[in-house]
């Protein structure tokens, strides 16, 4: 179980686009279409953004999409506002009942 | 509306036990997986375990495997973490997590506040 590989920060201005990739392996993100994301803020729980890798839970803007291909996985959010600077982790079922969690990407709206 | 209250959290010396618990309302418990999430402050979230609706399907993380136990009683609406030979790289907030659907999905929709275990001598 090793952690999922994702960039330590990305940045964008408002308006623009970014894309979060998140790089497993064969055992996890390549063999099953269970990838989620999780926004966090400073000082609250993770919420959920994305699941099954591309779905959007009730709630969830549209400005968030989540693609795979291979063994990555990628979160785009388009038309960036202040709101969505914060941190994000993407998470991967890995076989056997087991969970690995990606080490997390920095998000700075410029 | 969901609620996930975890309790049992302290200060414990390296070696020694603790039990964790999770009082889970508002939904129909035995219809969800559970899962123990942890973070160190100023870290990412780090999964520690996850239980199937029954009891059925059982994971754990390679750093608590053998050491920790989860479990759950669904006729209480609960959920437990036993942490056995515990090390100072326990040290976290220990969230109770729900999964959105009855076997593990990953699909972690509600979150508690979580409680603090901190591990030193």
């Amino acid at each position: 179980q090793s952690a999922l590989t994702q960039p330590a920060s990305v940045s964008g201005s408002p308006g623009q686009s970014i894309t979060i990739s998140c790089t497993g392996t064969s055992s996890d993100v390549g063999s099953y279409n269970l990838v989620s994301w999780y926004q966090q803020h400073p000082g609250k729980a993770p919420r959920l953004m994305i699941y099954e890798g591309t779905k959007r839970p009730s709630g969830v803007s549209n400005r968030f999409s989540g693609s795979k291909s291979g063994n990555t996985a990628s979160l785009t959010i388009s038309g960036l506002q202040a709101e969505d600077e914060a941190d994000y982790y993407c998470c991967s079922y890995a076989g056997s009942s087991t969970v690995v969690f990606g080490g997390g990407t920095k998000l700075t709206v410029l | 509306e969901v609620q996930l209250v975890e309790s049992g959290g302290g200060l414990v010396q390296p070696g020694r036990s603790l039990r964790l618990f999770c009082a889970a309302s508002g939904f129909t418990f035995d219809d969800h997986a559970m899962h123990w999430v942890r973070q160190v402050p100023g870290k990412g979230p780090e999964w520690v375990s996850g239980i199937s609706w029954n009891s059925g399907s059982i994971g754990y993380a390679d750093s608590v495997k053998g050491r920790f136990t989860i479990s759950r009683d669904n006729a209480k609406n609960s959920l437990y973490l036993q942490m056995d030979s515990l090390r100072v790289e326990d040290t976290a907030l220990y969230y109770c997590v729900k999964d959105s659907r009855a076997v593990i999905t990953i699909q972690f929709n509600y979150w508690g506040q979580g409680t603090l275990v901190t591990v030193s001598s």
